[in-house]
């Protein structure tokens, strides 16, 4: 079975575009969380979507928003982009929201504010 | 909010030798999962071993395992029998019981293997 697929894998904008991050959970799995992952920073917490529904926010600014599709696929935007929004952008899928479930990520989108 | 603390940015081990990894976490409650992730140059985090708080034994995978103290809020990692393949960054995590929809994560170990 596949795992976390991301895409795309890298990507380059200016400040000030918007940009579409893509994530497709592992078949079966109804959760998706997304997660910033800065320079030399660990991960932090974006959102968690669960049956198209959010059911977490981290500290992010409006810019960031999400959604989750009817086939449990998710996007995350951001709009207005900033130069400190450089970063890893990590997916992370589980069967459901328990806190016993385990997450699995995804390989990342290697996002670059220029 | 949770914190969890990893004061050693960088490590260093000779292959088939063991390391130990410190994390230290601030929480108030009583119920959570603490974890102990990988993350290879491939960027692909990794689950390397798990414990629950309710648990008093600590938790073992293989040539890895985990000294958990409750009381000092202390979760180390321990690696035996170092390997190449073992080289990588490694991220401590907790996550509550109650509240699990996020994990927090320390700010990394980088650990390099010395053949």
């Amino acid at each position: 079975d596949a795992g976390v697929t991301q895409s795309p894998t890298h990507l380059i904008k200016t400040r000030g575009q918007h940009v579409t991050l893509r994530c497709s959970p592992i078949s079966g799995h109804k959760s998706v969380s997304w997660y910033q992952q800065v320079l030399g920073q660990g991960p932090q917490f974006i959102f968690q979507y669960y049956e198209k529904e959010e059911r977490g926010r981290g500290n992010f600014p409006d810019r960031f928003s999400a959604r989750q599709f009817p086939n449990y696929s998710s996007e995350l935007n951001v709009n207005a982009l900033l130069l400190g929004d450089s970063a890893l952008y990590l997916c992370a899928s589980s069967l459901g929201i328990n806190s016993y479930n385990e997450q699995f990520f995804g390989p990342g989108t290697r996002l670059t504010v220029l | 909010a949770q914190t969890v603390t990893q004061s050693q940015p960088e490590m260093s081990v000779q292959e088939a030798e063991t390391v130990t990894l410190s994390c230290t976490y601030d929480t108030s409650e009583s119920d959570y999962y603490l974890f102990w992730y990988k993350q290879p140059p491939s960027r692909q985090m990794i689950l390397v071993i798990r414990q629950e708080a309710y648990k008093q034994q600590n938790a073992t995978e293989n040539r890895f395992s985990v000294n958990f103290q409750k009381a000092a809020k202390s979760f180390s990692l321990k690696i035996s029998d170092s390997q190449l393949g073992d080289a990588a960054m490694y991220f401590c995590a907790y996550r509550s019981a109650k509240t699990g929809n996020q994990f927090y994560f320390g700010t990394g170990t980088s650990l390099t293997v010395i053949p």
